[in-house]
């Protein structure tokens, strides 16, 4: 157990909706990393924040947003959802160490319809 | 463009045999790099961590080495067992860490 939590573990909604993942990092953890495991691309990097903090970007959709709160715990929102965001989404955290090993949640699995 | 690749998607091994995974790297100048262990379906497990002044780190039964000169890294499971299939990922980055595509490693009894 990593000590991350992300919820849901699944969820299966339609094409065009909107949802939102929910990850709280290990504690004392600033950081939270999001990616998206897809069959054909693989683990990608999505965004980072750090202490609240927008902190690096990857190759995240403009539809895809996220954000840090007070508590640590981060969120991901992804709209007008197509079929092919359909994949795992992770969330990972991780503390001071100037290396930066990072520490992963069991995911979300998301099913567009 | 920056490129990780991970030899074969592939690796089949007998028990207590030596796994041997390659990591190779272009566009990059890391100061470490790490590796991973993913099962189906769950979160990667960070297995090591190595530094670009470190030829060589083992933890147990493993052992990765780092050659910045040819940009590799291999990846060593010795006296494998069943419970190390699974697949292996070497990632590069600070912040943004880039995965290669994995290896997924069994290891038949």
């Amino acid at each position: 157990d990593s000590g991350v939590t992300q919820t849901p573990k699944h969820l299966i909604t339609a094409t065009g909706q909107r949802v939102t993942l929910r990850c709280s990092p290990r504690s004392g953890d600033l950081s939270v990393y999001w990616y998206q495991q897809s069959l054909d691309q693989g683990l990608q990097f999505l965004i980072q924040y750090y202490n609240g903090e927008e902190r690096a970007k990857g190759n995240i959709l403009e539809r895809f947003s996220a954000q840090q709160f007070p508590d640590l715990h981060s969120e991901l929102n992804l709209s007008s959802l197509e079929l092919g965001d359909s994949a795992l989404y992770f969330c990972a955290s991780s503390g001071a160490s100037t290396y930066n090993e990072q520490f992963f949640g069991p995911g979300t699995r998301l099913t567009v319809l | 463009s920056q490129k990780i690749e991970q030899n074969s998607e592939a690796l089949n091994i007998q028990e207590g045999k030596t796994a041997t995974l390659t990591c190779n790297y272009t566009n990059y100048s890391p100061a470490y790099l790490q590796w991973y262990r993913q099962d189906p379906g769950r979160g990667p497990v960070f297995l090591l961590l190595i530094r670009e002044n470190e030829k060589e780190k083992r933890k147990e039964r493993l052992k990765v080495t780092f050659d910045t000169t040819l940009k590799q890294s291999l990846f060593h499971i010795t006296a494998s067992q069943p419970a190390d299939s699974a697949t292996y990922l070497c990632a590069l980055g600070d912040y943004k860490l880039s995965f290669g595509a994995g290896t997924t490693v069994t290891v038949r009894a």
